[in-house]
């Protein structure tokens, strides 16, 4: 079964320093997103992409973060100037068409700890 | 802010149906409901989604009542494997972001 791979699976930055989540979504897929989990709360909406550009995104996401699909495979997140609180597990989805027709397919994740 | 209401945690014995009920009350017409579940830090896992009609795959059923206000998914033969939190999920705006609550803790009891 296709997946939404995530590399690296644990990061570990010290703050103030710039760090780059990579995905690589599903082949055939359109709609691509990025969500966090802090420890022991709840799953957050961070930010959408299609047609090469941001089509939602949320109130944690400002200008600390961007996203990039640099080669038409890769599906990236930057966190500029990182801070303790954006240590998070962070989970990229990726889904192939309108969503009534298709869920998203999360992808495992990875965990960034900023010390 | 959710649009569903579910129950904190559920237990369930290994082998017998589990039954996770969801409310939203406040769905429209043409808004679809979600499952998907999270296996302690692992990535949501989908497991079903449907509009009015019952629908049924290999994970899981999902029967949405006739005024489409509440939803249960069902596991017929729960496992071990089956303990994580679940969600049931209502997209908003238009189906573009998934806002995930609390969800139901389910623990499957050998």
């Amino acid at each position: 079964e296709p997946e939404v791979t995530q590399t690296p699976s644990h990061q570990v930055t010290q703050m103030g320093q710039e760090v780059i989540l990579r995905c690589v979504p599903i082949s055939n897929h359109l709609y691509f997103y990025w969500y966090r989990q802090i420890l022991g709360q709840k799953v957050e909406f961070l930010v959408s992409f299609y047609n090469n550009e941001i089509s939602e995104k949320s109130e944690i996401f400002d200008d600390q973060f961007s996203v990039e699909r640099p080669d038409g495979s890769n599906f990236t997140l930057k966190i500029r100037s990182t801070k303790l609180e954006d240590s998070a597990m962070y989970f990229c989805a990726s889904r192939a068409g309108v969503l009534r027709d298709y869920g998203y397919t999360f992808g495992s994740g990875t965990r960034l700890t900023v010390v | 802010d959710a649009k569903t209401t579910q129950p904190t945690s559920m237990d369930c014995a290994e082998g017998r149906a589990a039954n996770l009920p969801c409310n939203h009350s406040t769905i429209s017409g043409n808004e679809y409901v979600y499952w998907y579940r999270q296996i302690h830090s692992q990535g949501p896992q989908y497991i079903i989604h449907g509009l009015k009609n019952n629908e049924t795959n290999e994970m899981a059923s999902l029967i949405i009542t006739e005024d489409r206000k509440s939803s249960t998914l069902i596991l017929p033969h729960a496992t071990l494997r089956d303990t994580a939190v679940y969600y049931c999920i209502v997209p908003i705006r238009a189906g573009n972001q998934f806002y995930f609550g609390t969800g139901t803790s389910l623990t499957v009891i050998p």
